[in-house]
Protein backbone atom coordinates (compact mmCIF):
# COMPACT_ATOMS: atom_id res chain seq x y z
CA UNK A 1 0.00 0.00 0.00
CA UNK A 2 1.57 3.28 -1.34
CA UNK A 3 -1.19 5.09 -0.66
CA UNK A 4 -1.35 8.69 1.44
CA UNK A 5 -4.63 9.92 2.25
CA UNK A 6 -5.45 13.66 3.05
CA UNK A 7 -9.57 14.79 4.71
CA UNK A 8 -11.44 16.70 3.65
CA UNK A 9 -10.89 17.22 -0.07
CA UNK A 10 -12.69 20.40 0.03
CA UNK A 11 -13.21 22.88 2.91
CA UNK A 12 -14.35 26.47 3.13
CA UNK A 13 -14.33 28.34 5.83
CA UNK A 14 -14.41 32.02 6.94
CA UNK A 15 -11.75 33.78 8.62
CA UNK A 16 -13.00 33.13 12.46
CA UNK A 17 -13.47 29.69 11.70
CA UNK A 18 -11.09 26.97 13.34
CA UNK A 19 -10.78 23.74 11.25
CA UNK A 20 -8.20 20.90 10.90
CA UNK A 21 -6.88 19.01 7.89
CA UNK A 22 -5.88 15.23 8.15
CA UNK A 23 -3.25 13.38 6.42
CA UNK A 24 -2.97 9.72 7.01
CA UNK A 25 -0.09 7.28 5.91
CA UNK A 26 -0.01 3.30 6.87
CA UNK A 27 3.66 2.51 4.73
CA UNK A 28 5.59 2.56 8.03
CA UNK A 29 7.33 6.13 7.19
CA UNK A 30 8.59 7.91 9.88
CA UNK A 31 8.72 11.38 8.30
CA UNK A 32 6.04 13.36 7.40
CA UNK A 33 5.47 16.75 5.17
CA UNK A 34 2.86 19.50 4.80
CA UNK A 35 3.14 21.38 1.04
CA UNK A 36 0.85 24.90 0.40
CA UNK A 37 0.65 25.30 -3.80
CA UNK A 38 -1.10 28.24 -4.96
CA UNK A 39 -2.74 28.12 -8.24
CA UNK A 40 -0.32 27.33 -11.07
CA UNK A 41 2.83 27.59 -8.61
CA UNK A 42 4.93 24.69 -7.31
CA UNK A 43 4.23 23.15 -3.71
CA UNK A 44 6.21 25.09 -1.13
CA UNK A 45 7.35 23.01 1.96
CA UNK A 46 5.60 24.61 5.28
CA UNK A 47 6.52 21.66 8.02
CA UNK A 48 8.43 18.83 8.29
CA UNK A 49 7.68 16.11 11.03
CA UNK A 50 10.62 13.24 11.50
CA UNK A 51 9.89 10.81 13.83
CA UNK A 52 7.63 12.76 15.48
CA UNK A 53 8.83 15.72 15.74
CA UNK A 54 8.61 18.74 13.84
CA UNK A 55 12.06 18.97 12.06
CA UNK A 56 11.32 21.49 9.85
CA UNK A 57 8.99 24.77 10.10
CA UNK A 58 9.79 27.08 6.55
CA UNK A 59 8.95 30.32 8.31
CA UNK A 60 5.39 29.28 8.49
CA UNK A 61 2.71 32.12 10.00
CA UNK A 62 1.38 30.30 13.36
CA UNK A 63 -2.16 30.80 12.38
CA UNK A 64 -1.38 27.17 10.75
CA UNK A 65 -0.27 24.47 13.62
CA UNK A 66 1.00 21.04 12.71
CA UNK A 67 0.74 18.15 14.82
CA UNK A 68 1.66 14.42 14.29
CA UNK A 69 -0.04 12.46 17.19
CA UNK A 70 1.23 9.10 15.75
CA UNK A 71 3.47 8.04 13.17
CA UNK A 72 0.56 7.31 10.55
CA UNK A 73 -1.33 10.92 11.13
CA UNK A 74 -0.83 14.42 10.54
CA UNK A 75 -2.83 17.18 11.12
CA UNK A 76 -2.36 20.60 10.38
CA UNK A 77 -5.11 23.01 12.74
CA UNK A 78 -5.70 26.18 10.81
CA UNK A 79 -6.97 29.71 12.44
CA UNK A 80 -7.72 32.94 11.38
CA UNK A 81 -6.88 32.36 8.03
CA UNK A 82 -6.96 35.22 5.74
CA UNK A 83 -8.02 34.86 1.84
CA UNK A 84 -4.70 34.56 0.47
CA UNK A 85 -4.26 31.27 2.19
CA UNK A 86 -6.09 29.77 -0.47
CA UNK A 87 -4.75 27.21 -2.01
CA UNK A 88 -4.02 23.18 -2.36
CA UNK A 89 -2.49 21.78 0.88
CA UNK A 90 -0.52 18.64 -0.01
CA UNK A 91 0.44 15.98 2.32
CA UNK A 92 3.65 13.45 2.03
CA UNK A 93 5.66 10.88 3.66
CA UNK A 94 8.89 9.44 3.18
CA UNK A 95 10.44 6.31 5.17
CA UNK A 96 12.59 8.93 6.64
CA UNK A 97 14.39 11.99 6.56
CA UNK A 98 18.01 12.30 7.35
CA UNK A 99 20.82 12.64 4.86
CA UNK A 100 19.76 9.28 3.16
CA UNK A 101 17.44 10.05 -0.23
CA UNK A 102 13.99 8.78 0.32
CA UNK A 103 11.04 9.17 -2.11
CA UNK A 104 8.45 10.90 -0.82
CA UNK A 105 4.68 9.89 -1.68
CA UNK A 106 1.93 12.39 -1.85
CA UNK A 107 -1.39 12.53 -0.97
CA UNK A 108 -4.21 13.48 -3.31
CA UNK A 109 -4.72 17.51 -1.65
CA UNK A 110 -7.38 19.28 0.51
CA UNK A 111 -8.11 22.15 -1.61
CA UNK A 112 -8.77 25.30 1.00
CA UNK A 113 -10.89 28.54 0.15
CA UNK A 114 -10.71 30.85 2.83
CA UNK A 115 -13.81 33.26 2.83
CA UNK B 1 20.06 27.64 -2.68
CA UNK B 2 19.27 25.38 -4.65
CA UNK B 3 17.05 26.77 -7.91
CA UNK B 4 15.13 24.75 -10.23
CA UNK B 5 13.70 26.17 -13.81
CA UNK B 6 11.60 24.42 -16.28
CA UNK B 7 11.85 25.28 -20.16
CA UNK B 8 9.15 25.93 -21.47
CA UNK B 9 6.15 26.85 -18.94
CA UNK B 10 3.90 25.72 -21.41
CA UNK B 11 3.29 23.97 -24.20
CA UNK B 12 0.30 22.52 -26.87
CA UNK B 13 1.15 19.96 -29.11
CA UNK B 14 -1.06 17.85 -31.92
CA UNK B 15 -1.35 14.59 -30.92
CA UNK B 16 1.26 12.34 -32.11
CA UNK B 17 4.41 14.08 -31.44
CA UNK B 18 7.57 13.32 -29.56
CA UNK B 19 8.18 15.91 -26.91
CA UNK B 20 10.50 17.11 -24.81
CA UNK B 21 10.48 18.81 -21.42
CA UNK B 22 13.52 20.47 -20.11
CA UNK B 23 14.47 21.33 -16.24
CA UNK B 24 17.19 22.63 -15.17
CA UNK B 25 18.65 23.52 -11.15
CA UNK B 26 21.79 25.04 -9.85
CA UNK B 27 23.47 22.70 -7.67
CA UNK B 28 24.59 19.51 -9.00
CA UNK B 29 24.93 18.04 -5.07
CA UNK B 30 21.62 15.99 -5.64
CA UNK B 31 20.56 13.02 -4.14
CA UNK B 32 17.84 12.43 -7.01
CA UNK B 33 15.43 14.12 -9.77
CA UNK B 34 12.08 13.23 -9.82
CA UNK B 35 9.37 13.63 -12.63
CA UNK B 36 5.41 14.39 -11.22
CA UNK B 37 2.90 14.78 -12.98
CA UNK B 38 0.03 16.62 -11.62
CA UNK B 39 -3.81 17.21 -13.16
CA UNK B 40 -5.79 20.48 -12.20
CA UNK B 41 -6.93 20.52 -8.50
CA UNK B 42 -5.53 17.41 -7.85
CA UNK B 43 -2.15 15.81 -6.01
CA UNK B 44 1.29 14.76 -7.35
CA UNK B 45 1.53 11.42 -9.21
CA UNK B 46 5.16 9.96 -9.43
CA UNK B 47 6.24 9.55 -12.83
CA UNK B 48 9.80 8.62 -12.99
CA UNK B 49 12.93 9.17 -10.16
CA UNK B 50 16.39 8.96 -11.30
CA UNK B 51 18.98 8.96 -8.34
CA UNK B 52 22.11 10.95 -9.12
CA UNK B 53 24.49 7.99 -10.03
CA UNK B 54 21.83 7.00 -13.04
CA UNK B 55 22.19 8.62 -16.45
CA UNK B 56 18.42 7.56 -17.36
CA UNK B 57 14.81 6.14 -16.53
CA UNK B 58 12.52 4.67 -18.38
CA UNK B 59 9.06 4.00 -18.21
CA UNK B 60 6.35 3.43 -20.78
CA UNK B 61 6.54 5.72 -23.45
CA UNK B 62 8.31 8.32 -20.97
CA UNK B 63 11.92 8.63 -21.06
CA UNK B 64 14.03 10.61 -18.30
CA UNK B 65 18.01 11.63 -18.01
CA UNK B 66 19.94 12.96 -15.81
CA UNK B 67 23.08 15.07 -16.20
CA UNK B 68 24.40 15.72 -13.31
CA UNK B 69 27.31 17.87 -13.95
CA UNK B 70 25.90 20.37 -16.11
CA UNK B 71 22.64 20.69 -13.90
CA UNK B 72 20.13 19.28 -16.26
CA UNK B 73 17.26 16.97 -17.44
CA UNK B 74 14.78 15.92 -19.56
CA UNK B 75 11.76 14.19 -20.12
CA UNK B 76 10.83 12.47 -23.62
CA UNK B 77 7.20 12.00 -23.83
CA UNK B 78 7.00 9.47 -27.29
CA UNK B 79 4.17 9.68 -29.29
CA UNK B 80 2.07 12.26 -27.16
CA UNK B 81 -2.16 11.61 -26.25
CA UNK B 82 -4.52 13.86 -25.17
CA UNK B 83 -4.50 12.05 -22.15
CA UNK B 84 -1.19 13.25 -21.17
CA UNK B 85 -2.44 16.67 -20.87
CA UNK B 86 -1.26 18.09 -17.60
CA UNK B 87 1.15 20.34 -15.89
CA UNK B 88 4.70 17.98 -15.31
CA UNK B 89 6.59 19.37 -12.28
CA UNK B 90 10.52 18.01 -11.87
CA UNK B 91 11.97 18.07 -8.31
CA UNK B 92 15.57 17.40 -6.84
CA UNK B 93 16.76 16.38 -3.74
CA UNK B 94 19.29 17.09 -1.76
CA UNK B 95 20.41 16.76 1.55
CA UNK B 96 18.19 16.33 4.28
CA UNK B 97 15.37 14.80 2.06
CA UNK B 98 14.20 18.29 1.11
CA UNK B 99 12.81 18.67 -2.31
CA UNK B 100 12.66 21.85 -4.64
CA UNK B 101 10.58 21.71 -7.27
CA UNK B 102 10.55 23.81 -10.36
CA UNK B 103 7.74 26.06 -11.73
CA UNK B 104 6.36 23.36 -14.15
CA UNK B 105 5.67 22.78 -17.39
CA UNK B 106 1.34 22.77 -18.71
CA UNK B 107 1.18 20.39 -21.72
CA UNK B 108 -1.91 20.37 -23.79
CA UNK B 109 -2.27 18.07 -26.50
CA UNK B 110 -4.76 18.33 -28.98
CA UNK B 111 -6.79 15.78 -30.66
Amino acid sequence: DTEVTQTPKHLVMGMTNKKSLKCEQHMGHRAMYWYKQKAKKPPELMFVYSYEKLSINESVPSRFSPECPNSSLLNLHLHALQPEDSALYLCASSQGQGTSSYEQYFGPGTRLTVT
Amino acid sequence: KQEVTQIPAALSVPEGENLVLNCSFTDSAIYNLQWFRQDPGKGLTSLLLIQSSQREQTSGRLNASLDKSSGRSTLYIAASQPGDSATYLCAVRSAGNMLTFGGGTRLMVKP
